[in-house]
């Protein structure tokens, strides 16, 4: 079946350094989501890919959509405490169907 | 305009019982769909409605079931309970009815816990 994975599993950094995690499909993808959860917290979405090589940045956020819809990014610039949490990627195999499959996360931690 | 509300927050319910979860979406959403969430599998799919009708099932065993009401609030069941269903059990909502939509809106979730 359809498996998204993430990489890496966790990552420490200082704060204002620069943090980057991965989305991989096993298939080709027709959108994908992020999305940031927070300690204790529930999944909070943070942007949809839909185009092809699409790029969009949120503030101190950027995320890119692969050219073959397989694999995503999502960089940080300049960490901050408020940053701390588990970053997801939610993909979608094909747009007639509402099934999303969530990769397994990065847990970012940013020492002060 | 309200969230996602699930109810109850946390659940402590034995082995071999039966357990009812509860998500009010947000108004004018038709979309629910349910995760098990656990810190070895992450964010599992386990189903997803839309006007009363599933749409979408995950591959979980027959044990997990839910039904969606005609005001959009849906409930999952979970039978003869086993100590591997603890978990973290979210209810997300969504306005989709197509190719694009405006992503999930999560509740804060059922902890449940079988002992």
């Amino acid at each position: 079946g359809q498996q998204v994975m993430q990489i890496p599993q966790y990552q420490h950094v200082q704060e204002g350094e620069d943090f980057t995690t991965y989305c991989n499909s096993s298939t080709t993808l027709s959108n994908i989501q992020w999305y940031k959860q927070r300690p204790g917290g529930h999944p909070v979405f943070l942007i949809q890919l839909v185009k092809s090589g699409e790029v969009k940045k949120q503030k101190r956020l950027t995320f890119q959509f692969g050219e073959a819809k397989k694999n995503s990014s999502l960089h940080i610039t300049a960490t901050q405490t408020t940053d701390v949490g588990t970053y997801f990627c939610a993909g979608r195999r094909s747009s007639g169907t509402y099934k999303y499959i969530f990769g397994t996360g990065t847990r970012l931690k940013v020492l002060a | 305009k309200a969230g996602v509300t699930q109810t109850p927050r946390y659940l402590i319910k034995t082995r071999g019982q039966q357990v009812t979860l509860s998500c009010s979406p947000i108004s004018g959403h038709r979309s629910v769909s349910w995760y098990q969430q656990t810190p070895g599998q992450g964010l599992q799919f386990l189903f997803e409605y839309f006007s009363e009708t599933q749409r979408n099932k995950g591959n979980f065993p027959g044990r997990f079931s839910g039904r969606q009401f005609s005001n959009s609030r849906s409930e999952m069941n979970v039978s003869t309970l086993e100590l591997g269903d603890s978990a973290l059990y979210l209810c997300a909502s969504s306005s989709a009815q197509g190719p694009f939509d405006y992503g999930y809106t999560f509740g804060s979730g059922t902890r449940l816990t079988v002992v």
